[in-house]
C-alpha cells in the first residue's frame, strides 16, 4: 500500500497568515496518462470530509481561491493563503493512483 | 445538486452483521463509483472499497476481505455496505462517498452512519 505522511500533524495559524501542510508519498504518483493523482480534504469539525483539490492542484467547486496545491512525483503541498476561522479543521491528502486509496494522518488546523 | 443520505446509527453485538445503506440524488448514479470510507472516533480516514454501480463490480481493502460486500439497488439509487463478524474496534463512522470515474476524486460525501459495536 502507497503511505501518505504529513507534517506538521497540527497547525495553529493567526488569521489572516498563511498555512502550508506538506504530503509525501512512498511512491511516486505521477501516472502513464499524465495525471497525478493527489487530492486534499478538509473535515470541519462535527462534519464530512469536502473535496478541496483535486489532481494537485485544481480547486474543486466552491472552493475559495485562498485554498491552492502543487507539487509532483511524491511531494506534495497545500498552502492557504490567507487562513479564515472556518479554515479550521482536520486536512488531509489522499492518493488514487493505486488501490487501496490511502490517505494522509491528517493536520488539525486550529486558529491562534 | 449532488446529495448522499446515509441510513441512521446503528449499534450491534460482536459477531453480529451491519448493513448501512446511501440514497444518492441529483445525478445519475450509474456514472459515479461509491466509495465507503470509514474512521473511528477520533482518528483520520480508512478505504475500504468501491463498487461500479452500472456494473455491481467491486474492490475491497484487503483489510476487508471476506467480511465486506458492497451491493446496489439502482431502482431506487441506492447502494449497501454490509460488513460481517463484527468486533469493538470495527465502532466507527461509516461515509459513503462519490468516485469521479475521469479525476478519480472522491468528490461528493454522505453525512455518516455511526456503527457502534458493543456487548
Amino acid at each position: 500500500d502507497i503511505v501518505m505522511t504529513q507534517t506538521p500533524l497540527s497547525l495553529s495559524v493567526t488569521p489572516g497568515q498563511p498555512a502550508s501542510i506538506s504530503c509525501k508519498s512512498s511512491q511516486s504518483l505521477l501516472h502513464s496518462d499524465g495525471k497525478t493523482y493527489l487530492y486534499w480534504y478538509l473535515q470541519k469539525p462535527g462534519q464530512s470530509p469536502q473535496l478541496l483539490i483535486y489532481e494537485v492542484s485544481n480547486r474543486f467547486s466552491g472552493v475559495p481561491d485562498r485554498f491552492s496545491g502543487s507539487g509532483s512525483g511524491t511531494d506534495f503541498t497545500l498552502k492557504i493563503s490567507r487562513v479564515e476561522a472556518e479554515d479550521v479543521g482536520v486536512y488531509y491528502c489522499m492518493q488514487s493512483i493505486q488501490l487501496p486509496r490511502t490517505f494522509g494522518q491528517g493536520t488539525k488546523v486550529e486558529i491562534k | 445538486q449532488v446529495q448522499l443520505v446515509q441510513s441512521g446509527a446503528e449499534v450491534k453485538k460482536p459477531g453480529a452483521s451491519v448493513k448501512v445503506s446511501c440514497k444518492a440524488s441529483g445525478y445519475t448514479f450509474t456514472s459515479y463509483d461509491i466509495n465507503w470510507v470509514r474512521q473511528a472516533t477520533g482518528q483520520g480516514l480508512e478505504w475500504m472499497g468501491w463498487m461500479n454501480p452500472n456494473s455491481g463490480n467491486t474492490g475491497y481493502a484487503q483489510k476487508f476481505q471476506g467480511r465486506v460486500t458492497m451491493t446496489r439497488n439502482t431502482s431506487i439509487s441506492t447502494a449497501y455496505m454490509e460488513l460481517s463478524s463484527l468486533r469493538s474496534e470495527d465502532t466507527a463512522v461509516y461515509y459513503c462517498a462519490r468516485g469521479d470515474g475521469y479525476s478519480l476524486a472522491v468528490d461528493y460525501w454522505g453525512q455518516g452512519t455511526l456503527v457502534t459495536v458493543s456487548s
